[in-house]
């Protein structure tokens, strides 16, 4: 199974952009690349997913490499209730199974 | 919103004990998945289902865990003896199962065996 590689931890300045990377060296292509985030004691929650192309949601926007070796989150304008782990994960096109890695846990400063 | 519904949201019980976890999809989502998450191991995938059918279950330990779907709108974990080692929050998960689809997760289920 493929397999992402993202920072540990970040830290950011509330209302500033902020930007998670994730490393996928092994992506096929026929893979999605997902985000999800979890807040502290709740499940974790959809954030963007894409293919190829980047993508725009009204949480965020993916950016996706050409060669979709790598990706990044951006979250425009962070704010505290950004704070939380953010996964990112990679899914066969029909969708077989989601592993979550260890994420990265986000840490928005006042 | 329509939402996953887990229950109960915490348990405690004795080592040996049955404990049954039980998961309500999302109303017309054909997948479910079961996550186990710890501090140490993260987020597990222990088990999914899609129409019903189990199409993995190689994340469970086989000779105590073991997952249903007895019709469309409910999913149940059991564990069997339960162990101090299975304390974990147990989160459920749904989908439509599409390409692409997104992942709707419950509140999770924290299980603590003493």
């Amino acid at each position: 199974d493929a397999k992402t590689t993202q920072p540990n931890s970040m830290e950011s300045n509330e209302e500033e952009p902020v930007h998670l990377p994730c490393n996928h060296s092994t992506i096929s292509g026929t893979d999605y690349i997902h985000w999800y985030r979890q807040l502290p004691s709740q499940g974790p929650e959809y954030v963007i997913h894409g293919l190829t192309s980047n993508v725009n949601n009204r949480m965020a926007s993916l950016a996706i490499a050409e060669d979709r070796k790598s990706s990044t989150l951006i979250l425009h304008r962070a704010t505290l209730r950004d704070a939380a782990v953010y996964y990112c994960i990679l899914s066969l096109y029909n969708f077989n199974k989601f592993y979550f890695g260890s994420g990265t846990k986000l840490n928005v400063k006042p | 919103d329509a939402r996953v519904t887990q229950t109960p949201r915490h348990k405690v019980t004795e080592m040996g004990q049955e404990v049954t976890m039980r998961c309500q999809p999302i109303l017309g989502h054909n997948t479910v998945f079961w996550y186990r998450q710890t501090m140490m191991q993260g987020l597990e995938l222990l088990a999914y289902f899609r129409n019903r059918a189990p199409l993995d279950d190689s994340g469970m330990p086989k000779d105590r865990f073991s997952a249903e779907m007895p019709d469309a709108t409910l999913a149940t974990l059991k564990i069997q003896p339960s162990e101090p080692r299975d304390s974990a929050v147990y989160f459920c998960a749904s989908a439509l199962g599409g390409v692409g689809e997104k992942l709707f997760f419950g509140s999770g289920t924290q299980l603590s065996v003493l």
